[in-house]
């Protein structure tokens, strides 16, 4: 799997968006981009993920550029429950094996 | 849907003694897997399986650990013996036919 890279900690004011970065300049073209964040103390949760359109559901948007060298998780109406650590995983599609976990990004909500 | 669910939520041990870890993963989900989590080394995948089947164990540590799954139902993680350095939050997960993962809430294990 495309190794990623994401800045290790983002501060967001309650209520406003959150974007969250990701970079993987070696992703496969059969690979998608798959975001999970952890609340404290809780396991992984599963957020969204895509090949190489844009992607929206109840709970984020994912914005993947034109190369797919990088994207964008964006969390349109940060509350204090988004506070948590975020993962950006790259895999194959269709994969049945594990995932796995970089440092991620710490998203603290300011209130 | 209960989710995923692990048993116990918190265990304490003394070094040397056996720990069983248990799971329960999500009905008609066909693959689970197990993970550990400790500050220093992040989030760590430790075995899968697929259809009950295990498929990778490359990331068991040692020996020492041994895993189990007799049906699609049940799972367990055992340690024997157990080591101060296996302290961790292990986490159970489920999936369907390759999807997202579904996590359980974990068991946090400290060995004294």
């Amino acid at each position: 799997d495309a190794k990623t890279t994401q800045p290790p900690s983002m501060d967001c004011a309650e209520g406003r968006a959150a974007n969250l970065p990701c970079n993987h300049s070696t992703i496969s073209g059969n690979e998608y981009v798959y975001w999970y964040r952890q609340i404290h103390s809780q396991g992984p949760q599963y957020i969204i993920h895509g090949l190489k359109n844009n992607e929206t559901n109840e709970m984020a948007s994912l914005i993947i550029t034109e190369d797919r060298k990088s994207s964008t998780l964006i969390l349109p109406h940060a509350t204090l429950r988004d506070t948590a650590v975020y993962y950006c995983i790259v895999r194959v599609g269709g994969g049945a094996d594990g995932l796995t976990f970089g440092k991620g990004t710490h998203l603290i909500i300011q209130p | 849907d209960a989710g995923v669910i692990q048993s116990p939520r918190h265990e304490v041990t003394e070094m040397g003694q056996e720990v069983t870890l248990r799971c329960k993963p999500i009905s008609g989900h066909n693959s689970l897997f197990w993970y550990r989590q400790t500050m220093m080394r992040g989030l760590e995948l430790l075995i899968y399986f697929n259809n009950n089947v295990p498929i990778d164990d490359s990331g068991m540590p040692e020996d020492r650990f041994s895993a189990k799954m007799p049906n699609a139902s049940f799972s367990t993680l055992k340690i024997q013996p157990s080591e101060p350095r296996d302290s961790a939050v292990y986490f159970c997960a489920s999936s369907f036919a390759r999807d997202r993962q579904f996590f359980g809430p974990g068991t946090r294990l400290t060995v004294l």
